[in-house]
């Protein structure tokens, strides 16, 4: 069965240093999104993404992140310049239409931790 | 209130039992809804959509009350495989149909041997 993969599994940060998150979808998936867990705390919304562009973003995507879909494969989440409230799972989704019905698959995510 | 709301938990029912949870959401315009599965430190992972008729997959029967804004999820004959934390989802549709996904906060569930 195809799956979302995403690398690394874990990275380890300084403040203030960036980091890129890198996501494969699933190959014959349009829709893409990355979605965040703090420690105890529910999943939260970041971005989505469509057509090379963000489609919808939530309030906690600021300027220090940004996303890229720089080949056919890949989906990126920079963050500029890391927080210690930064740390956090880190998912990628991805889906294959635009029907509210259809599944969004997550990768396995990558923990993030900034000291 | 809430977007998504849930009994945070713990559920600890012994192995066998029938245990349900529920969820409400607060916007009453959201398109589709769903029950994810979530283990410890993994991705979430869908265990079944909701629809209005209700619907049974197995074990696992869902049910969606659009008037009271109201999902829930009922677990027949549970076994220690079920131990899980489980998440209301809710899809409040968008310009694209499709745009986000919001969680609630998930209920955990321990199964007793």
């Amino acid at each position: 069965e195809p799956e979302v993969t995403q690398t690394p599994s874990h990275q380890v940060t300084q403040m203030g240093q960036e980091v890129i998150l890198r996501c494969v979808p699933i190959s014959n998936h349009l829709y893409f999104y990355w979605y965040r867990q703090i420690l105890g705390q529910k999943v939260e919304f970041l971005v989505s993404f469509y057509n090379n562009e963000i489609s919808e973003k939530s309030e906690i995507f600021d300027d220090q992140f940004s996303v890229e879909r720089p080949d056919g494969s890949n989906f990126t989440l920079k963050i500029r310049s890391t927080k210690l409230e930064d740390s956090a799972m880190y998912f990628c989704a991805s889906i294959q239409t635009s029907s509210v019905a259809d599944t969004q698959y997550f990768g396995p995510g990558t923990r993030l931790t900034v000291l | 209130r809430k977007e998504v709301e849930q009994d945070p938990g713990p559920f600890n029912v012994p192995e066998g039992a029938t245990v349900a949870f529920n969820c409400t959401y607060s916007n009453s315009a959201s398109q589709s809804f769903f029950w994810y599965r979530q283990d410890c430190r993994k991705e979430p992972k869908l265990l079944m959509s909701v629809y209005s008729s209700g619907n049974e997959d197995g074990r696992f029967t869902a049910q969606l009350n659009r008037a009271s804004q109201y999902i829930s999820l009922l677990i027949r004959d549970s076994k220690l495989s079920d131990s899980a934390t489980y998440l209301c989802v809710v899809n409040p549709g968008g310009s694209f149909g499709n745009e986000k996904l919001t969680f609630g906060t998930g209920t955990r569930l321990t199964i007793i041997p």
